[in-house]
């Protein structure tokens, strides 16, 4: 049974970067495409971009382009997704999502809550 | 980007009636492979998201009946047909034909 399991909540200045992390236990990983997902409090879901570790490829939306980077460390199964310049509007709950190809999101992390404030 | 657009916003249902959420695509999401690339997720409370229906009207593993799926090219619908109080949440479309992947604004259940 694949398990993610997402490192601690953080609490970031403006300007700063926070960086999360998304280990998987119990399956396969590089052949899987890990997702990360935004939601804002309160608010929808907001897919910010995606990995292959077998390729060691990402994706991105053009929203997080230039501020998002997301990358997949193989030998110990684990995906990142580094947000720089943080501004309070990133304050939000960041999950990573595991997309097998035919049942995509099956598997989720628990959510890390990122709070960016002076 | 392909905008996904769920109706009602919130939903207040009595036990044992049916529910029907409505998710239209600004853009058709049959592939030239004939699969139609749309998924209904449920978010109780507290939770991270999870997943409900895949392709349309294949129900995921674990789901229950109560639970289908229908549609096709940019219009769907996902149906409780006897909602029960653990259905409460938030429920979300989400295509993935084309990048970036987008997910509807979501609808909310309440039990009245």
């Amino acid at each position: 049974q694949v398990q993610l399991v997402q490192s601690g909540a953080e609490v970031k200045k403006p300007g700063s970067s926070v960086k999360v992390s998304c280990k998987a236990s119990g399956g396969t990983f590089s052949s899987n495409t890990i997702s990360w997902v935004r939601q804002a409090p309160g608010q929808g879901l907001e897919w910010m971009g995606r990995i292959i570790p077998f390729l060691d490829v990402a994706n991105y939306a053009q929203k997080f382009q230039d501020r998002v980077t997301i990358t997949a460390d193989k030998s110990t199964f684990t995906a990142y997704m580094e947000v720089s310049s943080l501004r309070s509007e990133d304050t939000a709950m960041y999950y990573c999502a595991r997309d097998p190809g035919a049942t995509p999101f099956d598997v989720w992390g628990q959510g890390t809550m990122v709070t960016v404030s002076s | 980007e392909i905008v996904m657009t769920q109706t009602p916003l919130s939903l207040s249902v009595t036990p044992g009636q049916p529910a029907s959420i409505s998710c239209k695509a600004s853009y058709s999401l049959l592939h030239g492979d004939g699969k139609t690339y749309l998924y209904w997720y449920l978010q109780r409370p507290g939770q991270p998201p999870q997943l409900l229906i895949y392709e349309v009207s294949n129900r995921f593993s674990g789901v229950p009946e109560r639970f289908s799926g229908s549609g096709s090219g940019t219009d769907f619908t996902l149906r409780i047909s006897r909602v029960e109080a653990e259905d409460v949440g938030v429920y979300y479309c989400m295509q993935t034909i084309q990048l970036p992947l987008t997910f509807g604004g979501g609808t909310k259940v309440e039990i009245k």
